[in-house]
């Protein structure tokens, strides 16, 4: 069964610009869940979609939006770019809500300049 | 709330020598306790979870943790570290109200040949 996958997995922007990286769950997981990791702050997280509803969300400026479709998959959204929102996005993903597991995806790594 | 504390930023091993990570953690609830891995430039992989069955669990590569209620810990452990032991390390907790993963602040292992 293939894994949790990302795209794209490098990203170059300038502040002031958006941006927009994709996350396709594992077959059959309906939650998913984005995290954003720092040096800095660490791994924290920015919210979760299941059935194609924001159900949590993070401590995060509303520049930070996502969307889930009704295959699961989901996207982040960061608009306005700031050098601060360097960092690596992961994307993990679980079956349901109450699965105890969420499986990570490798990461979108997205560098403001 | 629930919150983690790795106590060590930094390990440093032998090859072949035991491996010890500590990781205390605050919950009002019955805690899902998790170690997740990550290599350089990768997503994170599972290595194990306690979920309120047995307190020792047994999770991939020779790694395992110990549930311990009283001291409130949930240390991983390996026998004998390998050079594909280098990596960072995250203790996890899930409140089980929203399913939210708080992450400690990670341990890096560097092992020496």
């Amino acid at each position: 069964k293939a894994g949790v996958t990302q795209t794209p997995r490098y990203l170059i922007k300038t502040r002031g610009q958006q941006v927009t990286l994709s996350c396709s769950p594992i077959s059959g997981h309906r939650s998913v869940s984005w995290y954003q990791q720092t040096p800095g702050q660490g791994l924290q997280f920015l919210f979760e979609y299941f059935s194609e509803t924001q159900r949590n969300k993070g401590n995060f400026p509303g520049r930070f939006s996502g969307r889930q479709f009704s295959n699961s998959r989901s996207e982040m959204n960061v608009s306005t770019l700031e050098l601060g929102d360097s960092a690596l996005y992961l994307c993990a993903s679980r079956r349901y809500r109450e699965a105890e597991t969420q499986y990570f995806g490798p990461g979108t790594r997205l560098l403001v300049l | 709330a629930q919150s983690v504390t790795q106590l060590d930023s930094h390990v440093s091993v032998s090859e072949g020598t035991p491996v010890l990570l500590r990781c205390n953690y605050s919950s009002s609830y019955s805690p899902s306790l998790f170690w997740y891995v990550q290599h350089p430039n990768k997503g994170l992989q599972l290595l194990l979870k306690y979920t309120s069955a047995a307190t020792l669990v047994k999770g991939i590569n020779g790694f395992e943790a110990e549930f311990k209620k009283s001291e409130t810990s949930f240390h991983l452990t390996k026998p004998s570290a390998h050079m594909s032991d280098a990596a960072e390390y995250f203790c996890v907790v899930s409140d089980p109200n929203d399913y939210k993963l708080s992450f400690g602040a990670g341990t890096t292992v560097t092992v020496r040949a």
